[in-house]
């Protein structure tokens, strides 16, 4: 059964700390792996990973994807009360339904002031 | 652009009713889809399309129906409302192409609870 486990489900910092969030995989035909912030309710895309070893960064975001270990991490420098969010991690298979997401349970992200 | 819209925001159903959720975009993306979050839990697929005139079903289809007539609306009808519906719901659309990536766009999203 294909899944996607994110870790750790919650998490608080305080502004300025650094943060790594994990997310592990199994997926049929791996295609893709995406990373999504979610703010009060729709999720926004963050990063599409398709590519082991290749970091993608957007400012103070990283993320990076290890195709042969199953997982990818997402990583947020110098946190601010912004990045309070659910980040949520999907693979993307080829299980005979193309853009079909698996989403993990997402990490919450709580950044105090 | 208004991107992807859903209507209503908020819904609060009795046990056995019906009600149709609207979903809009305005990218011509011919892929559309409908999930639901349920609490603690990542978002599940229902039903998707990947254009007019075409649906399938997802990972939760079971009391759901969608179509899809025209490529900018894709509803999704409850027939008889179970609490067990009682979830957000997101609408989300892509072009369906897979360079560079396929990307999702999703709508606000609409509370429903089922009493």
């Amino acid at each position: 059964e294909d899944k996607v486990v994110q870790s750790p489900l919650s998490l608080v910092v305080h502004e300025g700390d650094t943060v790594t969030l994990n997310c592990s995989y199994e997926v049929t035909n791996f295609r893709s792996l995406l990373w999504y912030k979610q703010e009060k309710k729709a999720p926004t895309f963050l990063f599409m990973l398709t590519s082991s070893g290749i970091e993608k960064k957007s400012g103070r975001l990283s993320s990076i994807l290890d195709k042969k270990e199953l997982f990818s991490i997402l990583n947020i420098t110098a946190t601010q009360t912004g990045d309070s969010a659910i980040y949520l991690c999907a693979a993307e298979g080829d299980g005979g339904s193309q853009g079909n997401l698996i989403f993990g349970k997402g990490t919450k992200l709580s950044v105090k002031p | 652009n208004a991107g992807v819209t859903q209507t209503p925001k908020f819904r609060i159903l009795k046990i056995g009713q019906s009600m149709t959720l609207q979903c809009t975009q305005d990218m011509n993306h011919n892929y559309m889809y409908w999930y639901r979050q349920d609490p603690g839990m990542g978002l599940k697929l229902i039903y998707y399309s990947v254009g007019a005139g075409i649906t399938d079903k997802g990972e939760v289809p079971n009391g759901y129906n969608v179509s899809r007539s025209t490529t900018e609306d894709f509803p999704l009808r409850l027939e008889l409302a179970a609490p067990s519906q009682t979830s957000v719901y997101f609408c989300a659309s892509s072009t369906g192409q897979w360079a560079p990536y396929n990307e999702q766009f999703f709508g606000p999203g609409t509370r429903l609870t089922v009493l």
